[in-house]
């Protein structure tokens, strides 16, 4: 069963614009990822966030965790057609082993 | 540093038949982690391996089994394929303690025809 709810699952602007992705989940959590796939290949990780951050920054990337909502979002900033991916969030749950539950993703399409 | 290296990159099986996929995790890494992902669908959790024992699993049937070796490597099982087994299969590595994220391989291809 999928922990996350990636929304919209699907999105489409132009390059230069800025595309935000959320995610919803629905238990307590160690940390929460967000993962980047182009066409059916392997999984690149871009950014964890831990459950005791608010924010964090990685480049052109800007996360945000609410835990008192279960739901975080993920910030491309000026965005490129090379960002046109599907991206997923996974959380990692709290209490026992490491274990990554991935979400359904949000299929993200830039356009030159 | 080479990252994880998974093998065959695609397969086709005829149904009921038997496949073993195999997974080297990156440099570093002592855990294996295997997920099915079904076309246009999330990765779905199969299992996790560390010290050579499965520590955790998802919702699959035992035809889906594994195994880890002594340098971390990983092998998935599936027994009697069905056609609904189809996917891409995705092995990620990590350190059983930290929080860093995952590193994917490129995944297998599996078709079951």
């Amino acid at each position: 069963s999928q922990q996350g709810e990636e929304d919209p699952q699907a999105l489409s602007i132009q390059e230069g614009e800025n595309a935000t992705m959320n995610c919803s989940y629905k238990t307590s959590i160690n940390n929460l990822q967000w993962y980047r796939q182009n066409s059916g290949r392997g999984l690149v990780h871009l950014i964890l966030i831990r459950s005791n951050e608010r924010e964090k920054h990685s480049g052109r990337l800007r996360v945000t965790l609410d835990t008192s909502k279960k739901s975080s979002s993920l910030l491309i900033t000026a965005s490129r057609a090379a960002d046109t991916a599907s991206y997923f969030c996974a959380t990692d749950l709290s209490g026992g082993y490491q274990k990554v539950t991935f979400g359904i993703g949000t299929k993200l399409q830039v356009i030159p | 540093d080479a990252g994880v290296t998974q093998s065959p990159t695609h397969l086709i099986k005829t149904r009921g038949q038997q496949v073993t996929l195999r997974c080297s995790p990156k440099s570093g890494h002592d855990t294996v982690s295997w997920y099915q992902q079904a076309l246009g669908q999330g990765p779905q959790f199969i299992f996790q391996y560390y010290e050579e024992e499965e520590r955790q699993r998802g919702n699959f049937p035992d035809r889906f089994s594994g195994h880890q070796f002594p340098n971390y490597s990983s092998e998935l099982n599936v027994n009697a394929l069905l056609l609904g087994d189809s996917a891409l299969y995705l092995c990620a590595s990590s350190l059983f303690r930290g929080d860093y994220g995952y590193t994917f391989g490129s995944g297998t291809r599996l078709t079951v025809v």
